[in-house]
């Protein structure tokens, strides 16, 4: 039962422009979303994450929204740079859960000169 | 943010044996966590690494097949035992640091191939 889902696999952007990655989830029980950003050879590094008791955060170039009655969430990354070019995961939580994070599928960002 | 380095950073193993992961954090941590990334998959959660007691497993997971230890704050290893080629996969150790919410920080990983 995967219950964070990020449906597109890849996504192709041209520099400058924006990028939206989007993700899904089921258990409503989640209240902290969070996205990771991964190179090849590399580790997750962490880039954002929102409450469930807020609608957007913004960090930089980076926003994230979510929607609590969809059970969606996105990342838009303004304006997108070729180093921006990575697999985007999007992860969620339970407060309860001691920080256990479900992790969607993954997302690779492709940003063309 | 946590300085988090893991040792192999890649090792080619043959059935029937086991591995044994480290991961070392440059600063205390609250939580350590591992997780495992089959090819084409999303990041796995294995188990929560808890210093000086067992550790807890996710399910589908198990202590026979993923031996964990934490002997203090700062080092944990992950044991990948019996191995078989199912068991081809990155393997991450992670944390979360003091005054954190939920943000935990990853080590580069070990990637695993089981021959």
């Amino acid at each position: 039962d995967q219950q964070v889902k990020q449906n597109s696999p890849s996504l192709s952007v041209q520099e400058g422009r924006i990028s939206i990655l989007n993700c899904d989830y089921t258990n409503s029980m989640f209240d902290y979303f969070l996205w990771y950003k991964k190179y090849p050879a590399e580790g997750p590094t962490f880039l954002i994450s929102i409450s469930s008791i807020k609608d957007k955060n913004e960090d930089g170039r980076f926003t994230v929204f979510l929607n609590k009655s969809a059970k969606h969430l996105s990342l838009h990354i303004v304006p997108s740079q070729p180093g921006d070019s990575a697999v985007y995961f999007c992860a969620a939580s339970i407060e309860t859960s001691g920080s256990r994070l479900t992790f969607g599928e993954g997302t690779q960002l492709t940003v063309n000169p | 943010s946590a300085v988090i380095s893991q040792k192999p950073s890649r090792d080619i193993c043959q059935r029937g044996t086991s591995l044994t992961i480290q991961c070392q954090v440059d600063s205390q941590v609250t939580m350590m966590f591992w997780y495992r990334q089959q090819p084409g998959q999303s990041l796995t959660l294995i188990a929560t690494a808890n210093q000086g007691s067992e550790a807890t497993y996710e399910s589908g997971f198990v202590i026979d097949k993923f031996p964990i230890s934490r002997p203090n704050l700062t080092f944990s290893t992950l044991t990948v035992s019996n191995m078989s080629p199912e068991d081809s996969s990155i393997y991450l150790c992670s944390a979360r640091a003091r005054g954190l919410h939920h943000e935990q920080y990853f080590g580069p990983g070990t990637r695993l191939t089981v021959t």
